[in-house]
């Protein structure tokens, strides 16, 4: 079975930092996509970035970019330019033929 | 434009009692999905329909039951409710299913005494 890791419970980053989040999964598929969800305490889930695994070049959306490593089954979210309004629960997900989500990132911005 | 909407957001049900958790969604989206999220975790997926009529489980069906009669709707029935089905459950829609993004409802709080 699919399986998501976030290894970070926690993050903190100073405001106007940049801060990197990591997130690995197990697969034996070679055609899946990857997301970066973010929760805020409204509960709110808000889609931050998406990736396809056939597509070599790393996905950005503004401060937010990936570095996505598939040999290694590696998805992590970067955050450059650290704000207020990023502080939230960081959830990577895997989908293939559903979707599977890891356990989440808190990351906390200090002003 | 409401997109996926969710009632009621919080509810408190005795053991053994009964209710449906209503989702709607307005983008006229094919597949529909219902998460579990415990305290502390990521989501995990009880149950999801690909059109209207087609339901499968998840990986956490027990203990609940789906129907889908019309592409907007897609409520979540508990039948039994026991203290683990305590946890705060959300709604989510898709166009298409895995490579598509899912786009979520703000949640239902369950707390089950």
């Amino acid at each position: 079975a699919q399986t998501v890791t976030q290894s970070q419970p926690e993050m903190s980053v100073q405001e106007a930092e940049t801060v990197t989040l990591s997130c690995t999964y197990d697969t034996s598929e070679s055609d899946y996509y990857l997301f970066w969800y973010k929760q805020p305490p409204s509960r709110q889930m808000i889609l931050v970035i998406r990736q396809e695994a056939y597509k070599q070049q790393n996905a950005t959306e503004n401060r937010f970019s990936v570095n996505f490593q598939k040999a290694a089954k590696s998805f992590s979210l970067k955050i450059s330019d650290s704000q207020l309004g990023d502080a939230a629960m960081y959830f990577c997900a895997y989908s293939f033929d559903d979707m599977r989500f890891g356990a989440g990132t808190r990351l906390t911005v200090k002003p | 434009n409401a997109g996926v909407t969710q009632t009621p957001k919080f509810r408190i049900l005795k053991i053994g009692q009964s209710m449906t958790l209503q989702c709607t969604q307005d983008m006229n989206h094919n597949y529909m999905y219902w998460y579990r999220q415990d305290p502390g975790m990521g989501l995990k997926l009880i149950y999801y329909s690909v059109g209207a009529g087609i339901t499968d489980k998840g990986e956490v069906p027990n203990g609940y039951n789906v129907s889908r009669s019309t592409t907007e709707d897609f409520p979540l029935r508990l039948e039994l409710a026991a203290p683990s089905q305590t946890s705060v459950y959300f709604c989510a829609s898709s166009p298409g299913q895995y490579q598509e993004t899912q786009y979520f409802g703000p949640g239902t709080r369950l707390l089950v005494l």
